[in-house]
């Protein structure tokens, strides 16, 4: 069955600490992975995506990682700011399909 | 331009009622999915339209549910005889291609409470 686990469920940081989320999947034949940011409230917003033959991807104090022969990928925030609290969503698609397999999230609070 | 867009953004209904969700996607996408995502739940498809192809409705938790495009752009899925399972907040995401991937970008959901 193809899965999306994250891991940890909660994460509480301090402000200008890094963090590292984890993102194991079982999605087969892989396609490609996404980071999502979700706001309380609101859609998702994509951070990245990296296919198959990318390793890491960055946008500003994000960074994503992908090992698609472990099948793992980690998202790295730097520098952690208030505004990163959200829920980041890890989510996988298919080759040849249209569906994406969300994870249940990682909900992270950073605190003052 | 303004992105997908959804209305209402918050529902509250009666048991038994019948609710209509509406999304506008983004201009020029062809494609548009809803979701709906419960407490502590990853997002659960629910339909996919592309084009003017058949939609997969694979997704859709019973005959309570539907949906449709008209004209290729706004969405509409309709819940009758809500029950409190239903409770959820239901999103919609319009894809483009960008490169050699596809884009999905979310509206902001509607938060529908069944009581």
């Amino acid at each position: 069955k193809n899965q999306v686990e994250q891991s940890p469920q909660s994460l509480i940081i301090l402000e200008g600490k890094n963090c590292t989320l984890q993102c194991n999947y079982t999605v087969s034949p892989f396609s490609n992975l996404r980071w999502y940011k979700q706001d309380t409230g609101r859609g998702p917003v994509s951070l990245t995506i990296m296919t198959f033959s990318e390793n890491t991807k960055s946008n500003g104090r994000y960074t994503a990682t992908l090992d698609a022969d472990t099948k793992q990928s980690s998202l790295h925030i730097t520098a952690s700011q208030l505004s990163d609290s959200a829920s980041y969503i890890c989510v996988v698609s298919g080759s040849g399909t249209y569906k994406y397999i969300f994870g249940t999230g990682t909900r992270l609070k950073v605190l003052a | 331009g303004a992105g997908v867009s959804q209305s209402p953004s918050n529902k509250v209904t009666e048991k038994g009622k019948d609710v209509e969700l509406r999304c506008d996607p983004i201009s020029g996408h062809t494609a548009l999915y809803w979701y709906r995502q419960s407490l502590g739940q990853g997002l659960e498809f629910l339909i996919y339209f592309q084009g003017n192809s058949a939609p997969d409705k694979s997704g859709l938790p019973s005959d309570r549910f539907s949906a449709e495009r008209t004209g290729g752009s706004v969405s509409t899925l309709t819940i009758q005889r809500t029950q409190q399972e239903d409770s959820a907040v239901y999103l919609c995401a319009s894809t483009r291609l960008a490169g050699d991937r596809y884009e999905q970008y979310f509206g902001p959901g509607t938060r529908l409470t069944v009581t």
